[in-house]
């Protein structure tokens, strides 16, 4: 069990740019999600993959934001047009199949600090 | 969208006391209840989940419910200066997402 971990750690770009991060779940967890924090906040949820499935979005992520869990194992969040207010920490999380023990508790990766210049 | 209430502190305790935190919760049907621990600049990592009514203990750490009251608290016992961070409250809403607190802020004196 080697955790999750993001990709890149910290990113900063220029207002206008597109970005885009990648996270990898604990093997064999077959949930994966999304979060966003800003200083001083907790983490807010943005979306949810069961398996390559997305099953829920947050009214949070515009229509510049988009997810992809192509075969049910890594994730990208791609952030189109950034802006400045999407400056935040970027929060990737797993958990396994509900049902299982402690199928409900999710582990977070170190995340992906972004500033938008 | 559902609410979790935290005290954002700072909850300040000397170095073997008790530090206590709280949250309260707006959906009555929540069932899963966490408190996350966060250092300055890094993700949350779990210190533990409680779903039922009452007390769950892990080592120093003890997480109360009341489900009735909409309440979940976090007990630290013997507190050190290593346990000075944020501590978040999420509750799993139906569905998957959690939904987290703003958090309280811990500091241990030594």
């Amino acid at each position: 069990d080697t955790g999750v971990s993001q990709d890149p750690r910290h990113k900063i770009t220029k207002r206008g740019q597109n970005v885009t991060f990648r996270c990898d779940p604990i093997s064999e967890h077959n949930r994966l999600y999304w979060y966003r924090q800003t200083l001083g906040q907790g983490p807010e949820f943005l979306t949810y993959f069961q398996n390559e499935a997305q099953l829920e979005k947050s009214r949070l992520l515009s229509d510049r934001f988009s997810a992809e869990r192509p075969k049910g194992s890594f994730s990208t969040l791609e952030i189109q047009r950034t802006e400045q207010g999407d400056s935040a920490m970027y929060l990737c999380a797993s958990s396994s199949r509900p049902g299982t023990p402690n199928g409900d508790t999710q582990y977070f990766g170190p995340g992906t600090r972004l500033t938008v210049l | 969208q559902k609410e979790v209430e935290q005290n954002s502190g700072p909850l300040s305790v000397p170095e073997g006391a008790i530090a206590s935190l709280n949250c309260t919760y707006s959906d009555r049907g929540s069932q899963s209840f966490f408190w996350y621990r966060q250092y300055s600049g890094k993700s949350p990592e779990l210190i533990m989940f409680i779903y039922s009514n009452g007390d769950k203990e892990d080592g120093r750490f003890t997480a109360q419910l009341n489900k009735a009251s909409q309440y979940v608290s976090l007990l630290i016992r013997d507190s050190q200066p290593s346990d000075s961070a944020t501590y978040l409250c999420a509750v799993k809403e139906y569905g998957n997402k959690l939904v987290f607190g703003a958090g309280t802020i811990l500091r241990v004196k030594s």
